[in-house]
């Protein structure tokens, strides 16, 4: 059990309204990741951490921010949702010395 | 840029038998880890093997193992004596490691065991 905890694990909101999704950890690894799911498409990264308060960008950011302040929480943060941002948010945690990511259980979001 | 194909959006097997999924990759990097990953109707993404790519023999866990051709930048799956419970959305994934470990997915296969 890699101890990460995805919150809400389900959102219903209405297109415009500001959403914010968090990932907690609790083993103290510096690297954490935002990823989106959709049919069709696989995984796709969103933006990832390097640190507290260290963030870049993945392949599908436009719309997207994140926010690290503290070395256990990652928040990804729709500012206006849109209907294209309905999907599963997956978070996850990187073990650098062996290359794979441990995910979080998911997050469902649909945008009415 | 690096990419990940999977040709494969389903497949069948029955309990029991043998089923290899393909992916293909893309990349210009030399040193590299590539995953198999398992995502069950619960949603929980489950990590199934690794291959590094310097190793040159071919990674094995239990029923699992993968068919690594490094010159094709090809990592099959095969999964042996399918059960029931290997029904799920098998994802390959790439990752050029280096301190980020950004992992590039492919876009899944959907295996179903009949019984």
């Amino acid at each position: 059990d890699a101890g990460i905890t995805q919150s809400p694990r389900h959102k219903v909101t209405e297109t415009g309204t500001p959403v914010t999704l968090r990932c907690h950890q609790t083993e103290n690894h510096r690297y954490m990741y935002w990823y989106r799911q959709d049919p069709g498409h696989g995984l796709r990264l969103i933006h990832y951490s390097y640190g507290v308060k260290d963030t870049d960008k993945g392949e599908v950011s436009d719309g997207y921010s994140v926010s690290r302040s503290k070395t256990e929480d990652f928040l990804l943060t729709l500012e206006s949702a849109t209907s294209s941002q309905t999907s599963v948010y997956f978070c996850a945690i990187s073990y650098t010395n062996t290359g794979e990511l441990f995910f979080g259980e998911g997050s469902r979001l649909t945008v009415l | 840029a690096q990419t990940v194909t999977q040709s494969q959006p389903e497949m069948s097997v029955q309990e029991a038998e043998t089923v290899t999924l393909s992916c293909t990759y893309d990349t210009s990097e030399s040193d590299y880890y590539l995953f198999w990953y398992k995502q069950p109707p619960s949603r929980q993404m489950i990590l199934v093997i690794r291959q590094e790519a310097y190793k040159q023999q071919n990674a094995t866990e239990n029923r699992f193992s993968v068919n690594f051709q490094k010159a094709a930048k090809s990592f099959s799956l095969k999964i042996s004596d399918s059960q029931l419970g290997d029904a799920a959305m098998y994802f390959c994934a790439y990752t050029g490691g280096g301190a980020t470990n950004k992992l590039i997915f492919g876009t899944g296969t959907l295996l179903a065991v009949q019984p």
